[in-house]
C-alpha cells in the first residue's frame, strides 16, 4: 500500500536559518503529493502541493520539488521565522482517491 | 469560497457519557467528508469517510460511529466513551476526484476532546 515517511522530529532552528524537512513516498499510480501545517491548537492547512514529476508547489517562501527519481517531496525553506514554528506533515493521494496518505509529522522549532 | 465548520472547539465528558460533534461545509456541493482523530504527539487517524448522504466508511473498528444526515453534513458520535477517546478530533472535506484528478483536503479547527 502506498506510504509516506517523514524525518523524525522535533526539528529546532534557529531565526533566519535554512530548513529542510525530508519526506519519502511509496505509491501505486501516479501520486499527487501535499504538504501541511499545524499550528498549536488549530486544524491542518494546505500548505502547498505538486501533481506532476518536477512540479515545485510553493507558499509562503516554503518550496517543495516533486522527485520522481528519488520519491521524494523535501519541504525547504530559505529563511525560518519563530512563526514557522508548527507541525508539518507530509501526504500523498493517488488514482483520484478518497484518502490521504498522511506522514507522522515533524514539528519545527524556530529560536530567536 | 467553501468554509468548514466544527463545533464545539473543546470538550470535556465523563467517561460513559455519549459523544455528538457536528461538522458542516459551506460553498460546495456533494463534497466527499472526513473524521480524524490525533492523540497527543501523534499522527493523524482517519476514522470515517464519506462520499454522499448516507454512505459511510468506516477504517477503524470502535465505539464511535458517523453520519452523513445532509449533503454537507457530517456528524461523529458514541454512545458511552472510553478514556481512550480522548484526543482532537477534526474533520475535512474534499471535492471528489477523477480517475486523474487527485485533490487535496480540507480541514477544520478541530475539537479537543478530554475525558474524565
Amino acid at each position: 500500500g502506498d506510504s509516506v515517511t517523514q524525518m523524525e522530529g522535533p526539528v529546532t532552528l534557529s531565526e533566519e536559518a535554512f530548513l529542510t524537512i525530508n519526506c519519502t513516498y511509496t505509491a501505486t499510480g501516479y501520486p499527487s503529493l501535499f504538504w501541511y501545517v499545524q499550528y498549536p491548537g488549530e486544524g491542518l492547512q494546505l500548505l502547498l502541493k505538486a501533481t506532476k514529476a518536477d512540479d515545485k508547489g510553493s507558499n509562503k517562501g516554503f518550496e517543495a520539488t516533486y522527485r520522481k527519481e528519488t520519491t521524494s517531496f523535501h519541504l525547504e525553506k530559505g529563511s525560518v521565522q519563530v512563526s514557522d514554528s508548527a507541525v508539518y506533515f507530509c501526504a500523498l493521494v493517488t488514482g483520484g482517491g478518497n484518502k490521504l496518505t498522511f506522514g507522522t509529522g515533524t514539528q519545527l522549532k524556530v529560536e530567536l | 469560497s467553501q468554509t468548514i465548520h466544527q463545533w464545539p472547539a473543546t470538550l470535556v465528558q465523563p467517561v460513559g457519557s455519549p459523544l455528538s460533534l457536528e461538522c458542516t461545509v459551506e460553498g460546495t456541493s456533494n463534497p466527499n467528508l472526513y473524521w480524524y482523530r490525533q492523540a497527543a504527539g501523534r499522527g493523524l487517524q482517519l476514522l470515517f469517510y464519506s462520499v454522499g448522504i448516507g454512505q459511510i466508511s468506516s477504517e477503524v473498528p470502535q465505539n464511535l460511529s458517523a453520519s452523513r444526515p445532509q449533503d454537507r453534513q457530517f456528524i461523529l458520535s458514541s454512545k458511552k466513551l472510553l478514556l481512550s477517546d480522548s484526543g482532537f478530533y477534526l474533520c475535512a472535506w474534499s471535492v471528489p476526484g477523477g480517475e486523474f484528478v487527485n485533490q487535496p483536503q480540507h480541514f477544520g479547527d478541530g475539537t479537543r476532546l478530554s475525558i474524565l
